[in-house]
Parts: structure tokens; C-alpha cells; sequence
């Protein structure tokens, strides 16, 4: 079985660019999970998805971050525009988020920002 | 607040074991987490431990959880090459909730 598929793996843009990231998660699950992990760092939450709504956006700054998971399937992340500091890994995950019955989250490799 | 902390290196000699320490201050969290991230890859949860357990024991990995002085540990047997990486300890309230990740703690091995 696939497992969580993030493309593309790297991307170099020029500050004020935008930028966008795209995850397929493992078929079957509803919940979905954008992390972003600084140099040095361990990833931290973005947003959470369960199936097609947005249930914790708390840590994403909707200034110039957005995403969306149209159907409850694939995601993208859009960063518009891109600043310097917004070079990092940006992880995916997903999990098979049901209540009672949670699995683990799974990860993708993630894209390397690089916003030069 | 949520806050996870480990130190940022280990060095070992391969065969010896590891122990990999880390501190959490959420005491509402319900799962306690090690991943392992090597280079270019994603990160591989290695194993969990529910709050209400004291031990929990996987082949060459043994996890102890203190949960009075929120304090978990990883132990590493018999340390192989392979083992090289970075090793973040995590919690979270549900498995399906955001996790709260350590900074992660190097391991390094030495011949």
C-alpha cells in the first residue's frame, strides 16, 4: 500500500513568490495534517482536516498561508507570498481518525522549501 | 502549555545501548510518542506508550514512562550503525489530535 505522497520533494522560489505543496494521503483516511518543520526543529501542527473541514487552523498564518481538501482527499498548502523565513520542511500526514478507533499518523517525506 | 524537551546529542559506541531522555509538561497528554527521522526521509514512528503505562517493551526498544515527574526515556539495545538518526519524543491528548513534538536528539554511533 502507497503511503502518504507529498510532491514536489524540493522547490527553490523567490521571496514574494507563491509556492504551493501538494499531499495525497493513504486511502481511507479522514484525517489530514499539515506540519511544518524548521532547521533544528521538530515539526509543528499547521492544520488539521477531518475529511473535508478544517478543525484546528490555529498554528497557520492565514495572512499569507491557506489550504483546502476539496472531496476529503488530497490537500494543498499555498503560501502567497513567500517570505525568507518560510524556508523549512513542510510534512504531511494522515491518520485513520476515528473516534474510538485512532491509528497512528503516518508521514509523508515532506517538500524542502527553499525561499531565497 | 505545551512544551516537549530532550537534549540535542548522544553519542554512543555501537553494541553499547542508548538512552534518549525527554520531559513533557502536558498532563492532559494521553499517547507519548518516539519517531525516528533520517536523512531525507520522513518520520517513522517507532513506538508509543499510553499514560497510564510504566513500561512498554518492543525488541531492542524499551520505553519508560515516569508520568509524576513527566518523564519519558528511550532505550536503544545492542546500538547498530543503522540506529544513526534523529530521534523526537512526542505527545498528544489523542492519537488523532495535533502531536507536540521535541526539538529532537541526535544519535550518533561510534565504532
Amino acid at each position: 500500500e502507497a503511503g502518504v505522497v507529498q510532491s514536489p520533494r524540493y522547490k527553490i522560489i523567490e521571496k514574494k513568490q507563491p509556492v504551493a505543496f501538494w499531499c495525497n494521503p493513504i486511502s481511507g483516511h479522514n484525517t489530514l495534517y499539515w506540519y511544518r518543520q524548521n532547521l533544528g526543529q521538530g515539526p509543528e501542527l499547521l492544520i488539521r482536516y477531518e475529511n473535508e473541514e478544517a478543525v484546528d487552523d490555529s498554528q497557520l498564518p492565514k495572512d499569507r498561508f491557506s489550504a483546502e481538501r476539496l472531496k476529503g482527499v488530497d490537500s494543498t498548502l499555498k503560501i502567497q507570498p513567500a517570505e525568507l523565513g518560510d524556508s523549512a520542511v513542510y510534512l504531511c500526514a494522515s491518520s485513520h481518525g476515528v473516534y474510538g478507533a485512532d491509528t497512528e499518523a503516518f508521514f509523508g517525506q515532506g517538500t524542502r522549501l527553499t525561499v531565497v | 502549555g505545551e512544551d516537549v524537551e530532550q537534549s540535542l546529542f548522544l553519542s554512543v559506541r555501537e553494541g553499547d545501548s542508548s538512552v534518549i531522555n525527554c520531559t513533557y509538561t502536558d498532563s492532559s497528554s494521553t499517547y507519548l510518542y518516539w519517531y525516528k527521522q533520517e536523512p531525507g526521509a520522513g518520520l517513522q514512528l517507532l513506538t508509543y506508550i499510553f499514560s497510564n503505562m510504566d513500561m512498554k517493551q518492543d525488541q531492542r526498544l524499551t520505553v519508560l514512562l515516569n508520568k509524576k515527574d513527566k518523564h519519558l526515556s528511550l532505550r536503544i539495545a545492542d546500538t547498530q550503525t543503522g540506529d544513526s538518526a534523529i530521534y523526537f519524543c512526542a505527545e498528544s491528548i489523542t492519537m488523532a489530535s495535533k502531536i507536540i513534538f521535541g526539538s529532537g536528539t541526535r544519535l550518533s554511533i561510534r565504532p
